[in-house]
């Protein structure tokens, strides 16, 4: 089975801009959950979207948004850039329907630098 | 709301040497997660622990979650250069879905 993927892999905005990131789960994998990764705060949770609907939120501003597809896909989407938004963005994708046995399995980032 | 650190942040040490990480939860957790991190990598799953006391092994790499479910740790024996990376905790408390990744500890190998 293809792994995670994730599009693009790096990303150079400026700040006030907005940027979209694409995931693409494990083919048969119906849970998609993003983290920010950073040296200073480490993986940071987003939000984890199942079937189309969001399943639970992380402690990030509503500049930071997602949606999922009816074929799973994900996209994040961050409006108006901050430099602090600088990180590595991980998708990752779970077979499982109870989010409490899942295990995640991680694409290999976007890594957005915000000038 | 919940934080799960490790100890320690950054661990150095000898090829053969042993190793240990550890992972603290403010709240009882449901299970528990690993993950390896190699540098430039992504973070890869390695084992999930569910049970009160449980303890799993993979071959050098020793996995233990405490009995009240606050705290795990992991142990590798005899270290090798292929186990550089940062190892990261990751729980569930419950009725709290999210999976809460702790601080991780970066472990580097002196050959």
């Amino acid at each position: 089975k293809a792994g995670v993927t994730q599009t693009p892999r790096y990303l150079i905005k400026t700040r006030g801009q907005q940027v979209t990131l694409s995931c693409s789960p494990i083919s048969g994998h119906r849970s998609v959950s993003w983290y920010q990764q950073t040296p200073g705060q480490g993986l940071q949770f987003l939000f984890e979207y199942f079937s189309e609907t969001q399943r639970n939120k992380g402690n990030f501003p509503g500049r930071f948004s997602g949606r999922q597809f009816s074929n799973s896909r994900s996209e994040m989407n961050v409006s108006t850039l901050e430099l602090g938004d600088s990180a590595l963005y991980l998708c990752a994708s779970s077979a499982a329907r109870r989010t409490s046995t899942d295990t995640q399995y991680f694409g290999p980032g976007t890594r957005l630098t915000v000038l | 709301g919940q934080q799960v650190m490790q100890i320690p942040q950054y661990q150095h040490v000898q090829e053969g040497e042993d190793f240990t990480t550890y992972c603290n939860s403010s709240t009882t957790l449901s299970n528990i997660q690993w993950y390896k991190q190699r540098p430039g990598g992504h973070p890869v799953f390695l084992i999930q622990l569910v049970k009160s006391g449980e303890v799993k092994k993979q071959k050098r790499l020793t996995f233990q979650f405490g009995e009240a479910k606050k705290n795990s740790s992991l142990h590798i024996t005899a270290t090798q250069t292929t186990d550089v990376g940062t190892y990261f905790c990751a729980g569930r408390n419950f009725g709290n879905e999210k999976l809460t990744f702790g601080t991780g500890t970066r472990l580097t190998i002196i050959p």
